[in-house]
């Protein structure tokens, strides 16, 4: 069965140090989801895009965040420099294509801590 | 922005007894919604879904019924297992193709 792959699955880091996580959805989905979730909260959508384009960046914290998606294919998300607010489970799904009823499928998410 | 929120954040069930798991949503121009399951430490895991022009969908041992009137989605599970032990989240599609999911209900299972 295809899956979202994500990686890494954990990731410690210093304040103020840059963080990537990688993201490769399920094949052929042209929509990619980056979402943030805090502990005990559901996720919050950061970027969508449909394929290399960003369609919906308005929670980006764009001072410290980037998302890019090159290639419309696999995507990288960016935190520079890293806060300890940012400690969190990030999330990437993916979709056929953002119409009703089209399912997103997630990924096992990268754990983030900050310290 | 949308508003998705649950009614009990904690839910504790016997065994083989059936799981009910509500979900309100504010948004009544929402036309899709998803339930997913988490466990602890893994992503959202997808268990059934259901279009806004449908009051009831049934999956396998799991049923989604949708009340547009009083923007309530509910989540029953016949015959709970302790497999079921997790957090569910209830997501509504809003008008810009993004999915609001609201902060989850913790079922136990007690063996």
């Amino acid at each position: 069965e295809a899956e979202v792959a994500q990686s890494p699955r954990y990731k410690i880091t210093e304040k103020s140090q840059a963080v990537a996580f990688w993201c490769d959805p399920i094949s052929g989905h042209a929509t990619l989801y980056w979402y943030r979730q805090i502990l005990g909260q559901g996720p919050e959508l950061l970027v969508q895009f449909q394929d290399e384009s960003v369609v919906d960046d308005s929670q980006l914290p764009k001072d410290r965040f980037s998302a890019e998606r090159l290639k419309g294919v696999d995507s990288t998300l960016k935190i520079q420099p890293a806060e300890l607010g940012d400690s969190a489970m990030y999330l990437c799904a993916s979709s056929l294509e953002a119409r009703a009823r089209q399912t997103q499928y997630f990924g096992p998410g990268t754990r983030l801590l900050v310290l | 922005g949308e508003s998705v929120g649950l009614h009990l954040p904690t839910l504790s069930v016997q065994e083989g007894d059936n799981s009910i798991i509500n979900c309100a949503y504010s948004n009544s121009a929402s036309d899709y919604f998803i339930w997913y399951k988490q466990e602890s430490g893994k992503g959202p895991q997808f268990i059934i879904d259901i279009r806004s022009n449908m009051d009831k969908r049934q999956g396998q041992r799991v049923t989604v019924l949708l009340n547009k009137t009083v923007k309530h989605l509910s989540l029953q599970i016949a015959a709970t297992q302790p497999g079921d032990s997790a957090v569910y989240f209830c997501a509504e599609r809003g008008s810009g193709n993004q999915f609001y999911f609201g902060t989850g209900t913790s079922l136990t299972v007690i063996p």
